[in-house]
């Protein structure tokens, strides 16, 4: 059982546009910043969006990270059959510096482009 | 270019141990903390621990306690996590990261590693 609650999967048809929820607490994504990793079967994980609402260089605009209280989303535009992939979120668990809840991540969410 | 290569699968009996290890190029592999994460099979990410490469500081998920260590070489830009008293739930696939500068995500990953516990 995850810390973070991810529905285990989504769907959208390609060009469409598709949100992935995270829902935590007040000890964790209500006090933190939230990040996002995609992860291709075979490969590892990749950050999509860090503290939030930050994309790395290298990740297309499509996209975007946002928080509201103890819930978080992950918005995809423009959908594309590479974006089939597993997406995670994660944050940290307070009282945090540095371990004792650590860092939590949801359970995953299976992204299937129609 | 920044790279974390990771040593090959393994095959361990219940009650052994394995030890993993993660080499680190294209960076000062002291300034940045190694994080230890896994997937067991059909699972989720679990967060294990982190580890410090310049001072051997580090701190573990409550869940692992007394059963991971983690370790490094510095003269070889090399970090290890060593699991014990292993069992069949164990069987998963191991990955160090990189925590970011800014100490809020992971930058960069290994490859990943198959841990497989079995009798």
């Amino acid at each position: 059982q995850s810390v973070l609650t991810q529905p285990p999967s989504a769907s959208g048809t390609a060009g469409q546009g598709v949100t992935i929820s995270c829902s935590g607490s007040d000890s964790n994504i209500g006090s933190n910043s939230v990040n996002w990793y995609q992860h291709l079967p075979g490969m590892a994980p990749k950050v999509l969006i860090y503290n939030t609402n930050q994309r790395p260089s290298g990740v297309p605009d499509r996209f975007s990270g946002s928080k509201s209280g103890t819930s978080a989303s992950l918005a995809i535009s423009g959908l594309q059959s590479e974006d089939e992939a597993d997406y995670y979120c994660a944050t940290y668990s307070e009282p945090y510096w540095k371990t004792p809840n650590g860092v939590v991540f949801g359970g995953g969410t299976k992204l299937t482009v129609l | 270019q920044v790279h974390l290569v990771q040593s090959g699968a393994e095959v361990k009996k219940p009650g052994a141990s394995v030890k993993v290890s993660c080499k680190a190029s294209g960076y000062n592999f002291a300034t940045y903390d190694i994080n230890w994460v896994r997937q067991p099979k059909g699972q989720g990410l679990e967060w294990m621990g982190w580890m410090n490469p310049d001072n051997g500081k580090t701190g573990y998920a409550q869940k692992f306690q007394g059963r991971v260590t983690l370790t490094r070489d510095t003269s070889i830009n090399t970090a290890y996590m060593e699991l014990s008293g292993l069992r069949s739930e164990d069987t998963a696939v191991y990955y160090c990261a990189r925590e970011a500068r800014t100490g809020t995500h992971f930058d960069y990953w290994g490859q990943g590693t198959l841990v497989t516990v079995s009798s």
